[in-house]
């Protein structure tokens, strides 16, 4: 069954960086477009970020264009979101998800890690 | 960005109600657009794709409708599982943007 597992949330300071992964399993990773979306604690669902599965494309939220980078390693099935510039308003329980691009909904996603920026 | 505004953000509704959620684009979205479910502490959970489509093993209470900037998601017998936050999700435009959210509350 599918399978998505993230880590590499924690603690950090404004300004420091992080880099979260997300583990695929269960299905033919390289096939499809992979997403992250991220929920600050009480709010609402804010997408942040694809990847096509061929790692050509790439697209961002306006929230975190050139700080942030999204890659893929479909050998490992991997996923990954460097995050440098970290602020206080990125604070937030991160998500990966499947992109059914070109329709993009979500149909699976990992059970999400926490990033507090904090000083 | 296409904003997604929901209503209403809250909604106290009893079991075995008719409830009504409706999203409206800030422009059209054709029928671009999915309805997720979320219960404190877990992952959304897809419900409904291209604005009326029901994912596979979601109760057939659950429908969505509308097309353009306007959707709708209904749920024709509120059962004790869906007390929830329901949010829309649009994918039209290049960057994707979901709904505040709609939090269904006993009654």
């Amino acid at each position: 069954q599918v399978q998505l597992v993230e880590s590499g949330g924690g603690l950090v300071k404004p300004g420091g960086s992080l880099r979260l992964s997300c583990a695929a399993s269960g299905f033919t990773f390289s096939d499809y477009y992979m997403s992250w979306i991220r929920q600050a604690p009480g709010k609402g669902l804010e997408w942040v970020s694809y990847i096509s599965g061929s790692t050509s494309y790439t697209n961002y939220a306006a929230s975190v264009k050139g700080r942030f980078t999204i890659s893929r390693d479909n050998a490992k099935k991997s996923l990954h979101l460097q995050m440098n510039s970290l602020r206080v308003e990125d604070t937030a329980v991160y998500y990966c998800a499947i992109d059914r691009a070109p329709r993009s909904y979500f149909d699976y996603w990992g059970q999400g890690t926490l990033v507090t920026v904090s000083s | 960005d296409i904003q997604m505004t929901q209503s209403p953000s809250t909604l106290s509704a009893s079991v075995g109600d008719r409830v009504t959620i409706t999203c409206r684009a800030s422009q059209s979205i054709s029928s671009w657009l999915a309805w997720y479910q979320q219960k404190p502490g877990t992952a959304p959970k897809l419900l409904i794709y291209d604005a009326s489509s029901l994912e596979s093993g979601v109760p057939s209470r659950f429908s969505g409708s509308g097309s353009g900037p306007e959707f709708t998601l209904t749920i024709s017998s509120l059962q004790p599982d869906d007390f929830a936050t329901y949010y829309c999700q649009q994918y039209n435009s290049p960057t994707w943007t979901f709904g505040q959210g709609t939090k269904v509350e006993i009654k």
